[in-house]
């Protein structure tokens, strides 16, 4: 199994650019694919990237994401921040047994 | 418009069962591979069990293997999720989540049922 290493918390300031990291322990982040998933408090994830960097239609062009092999991780860059965007968020992939989930960080706003 | 509920979520004793029902509509239920996910209140989200589309593949986190079994009614538009000898760490919200398949975006979140297990 793998690990998907989140950074706990970020905070930035309205108007400005965030990159969430998420770091593969161990098989390649490129080998399958990485999804994002925003949750605001009492709420359901949703997602607002799939497949390592499409963004669903309603989701804004602010959000945006990739992937890097050499550092064999994904990221989630939200620009232009809003202080609707404070949520947690978190990462997902698999392997071929299983599904992980990254443990999430605490986007604040301020 | 697609909608995902879950109901069965309560408060059991260690050592107890508990199945969960999941009841999705708005969307081709057979086509979605479905998910079990749990986050204990104030803490991250944590995969538990898959069913393809057809209920031929399934899987389970290490964790919960031999005590919880996910099954599903396509006729029913149901997903269920038989929980056995509970323990005090399953104590979480448990959402049904479904997706087009194994690799892909889990489109469609329930608002989630918690699960208490304590004496």
């Amino acid at each position: 199994n793998f690990m998907l290493t989140q950074p706990h918390s970020v905070s930035e300031s309205p108007g400005k650019t965030v990159t969430i990291s998420c770091a593969r322990s161990s098989g390649n982040i490129a080998s399958n694919y990485v999804h994002w998933y925003q949750q605001r408090p009492g709420s359901s994830p949703t997602t607002v990237i799939y497949e390592d960097d499409q963004r669903p239609s309603g989701v804004p062009d602010r959000f945006s994401g990739s992937i890097d092999s050499s550092s064999n991780s994904a990221s989630l860059t939200i620009s232009g921040l809003k202080t609707e965007d404070e949520a947690d968020y978190y990462c997902q992939s698999s392997d071929n047994s299983s599904q992980l989930f990254g443990g999430g960080t605490k986007l604040t706003v301020l | 418009q697609e909608q995902v509920v879950e109901s069965g979520g309560g408060l059991v004793k260690p050592g107890g069962s508990l199945r969960l029902s999941c009841a999705a509509s708005g969307f081709t239920f057979s086509d979605y591979y479905m998910s079990w996910i749990r986050q204990v209140p104030g803490k991250g989200l944590e995969w538990v069990s898959y069913i393809s589309g057809s209920g031929n593949s399934i899987k389970y986190v290490d964790d919960v293997k031999g005590r919880f079994t996910i099954s599903r009614d396509n006729a029913k538009n149901s997903l269920y999720l038989q929980m056995n000898s509970l323990r005090a760490d399953d104590t979480a919200v448990y959402y049904c989540a479904g997706g087009l398949g194994w690799d892909l975006p889990l489109d469609y979140w329930g608002q989630g049922t918690l699960v208490t297990v304590s004496s």
